[in-house]
């Protein structure tokens, strides 16, 4: 198992442009994550799913912003039109229900937009 | 709405020293708490998971409290060392769904 894994860890773009950033979670986990972080900020939920169906999503989450988990497994959170306020971390965590709760992150999506 | 709200945005002690971290919540019910642990530029890492039926957990030098009444959980490093220096979160939730603090960055100075 290795883990949570985001791609890509880097991404540059311009204003206007669209981006979209996948996760792949560990393998038996039903329950899958998207948190966003600025700096000095804690993680802010966006949205999770369990199995394919996303269960919930934040109210401030723009339309702009879309997430898939087809067929349960791997995730794409896409940014159309990004805006420099979009400009974070994107984090993906999964975890398996019923458990302990915890949550297992990946190591991010830092995205730029000039 | 939910509002988590940790100690000071920066802790520095010494290395041998107990360090508490504080966390406190309104507007919230949770089922459990969590703590995670961060470092610059990567994704965060769980450390404890208390439930509202508990009122102390351990692991190793880490002990976290919970007090359902005062809404506030207390997290402690006993015998700290340089490497515990990170940025430390909470994480109350519910039904499998966590809301995270802003965390508080602990520097251990040997």
């Amino acid at each position: 198992d290795t883990g949570v894994s985001q791609d890509p860890r880097h991404k540059i773009t311009k204003r206007g442009q669209n981006v979209t950033f996948r996760c792949d979670p560990i393998s038996e986990h039903n329950r899958l994550y998207w948190y966003r972080q600025t700096l000095g900020q804690g993680p802010e939920f966006l949205t999770y799913f369990q199995n394919e169906a996303q269960l919930e999503k934040s109210r401030l989450l723009s339309d702009r912003f879309s997430a898939e988990r087809p067929k349960g497994s791997f995730s794409t959170l896409e940014i159309q039109r990004t805006e420099q306020g979009d400009s974070a971390m994107y984090l993906c965590a999964s975890s398996f229900v019923p458990g302990t709760g915890e949550l297992f992150f990946g190591e991010g999506s830092r995205l730029t937009v000039l | 709405s939910q509002k988590i709200e940790q100690n000071s945005e920066a802790l520095n002690i010494q290395e041998g020293k107990t360090a508490t971290l504080t966390c406190n919540y309104t507007n919230y019910s949770p089922a459990y708490l969590q703590w995670y642990r961060q470092d610059p530029g990567r994704g965060p890492v769980f450390l404890l998971l208390i439930r509202e039926n508990e009122k102390e957990k351990r692991k190793e030098r880490l002990k976290v409290t919970f007090d359902t009444t005062l809404k506030q959980s207390l997290f402690h490093i006993t015998a700290s060392q340089p490497a515990d220096s990170a940025t430390y979160l909470c994480a109350p939730g519910n039904a499998g769904k966590s809301t995270f603090g802003d965390g508080t960055t602990l520097t251990v100075k040997p």
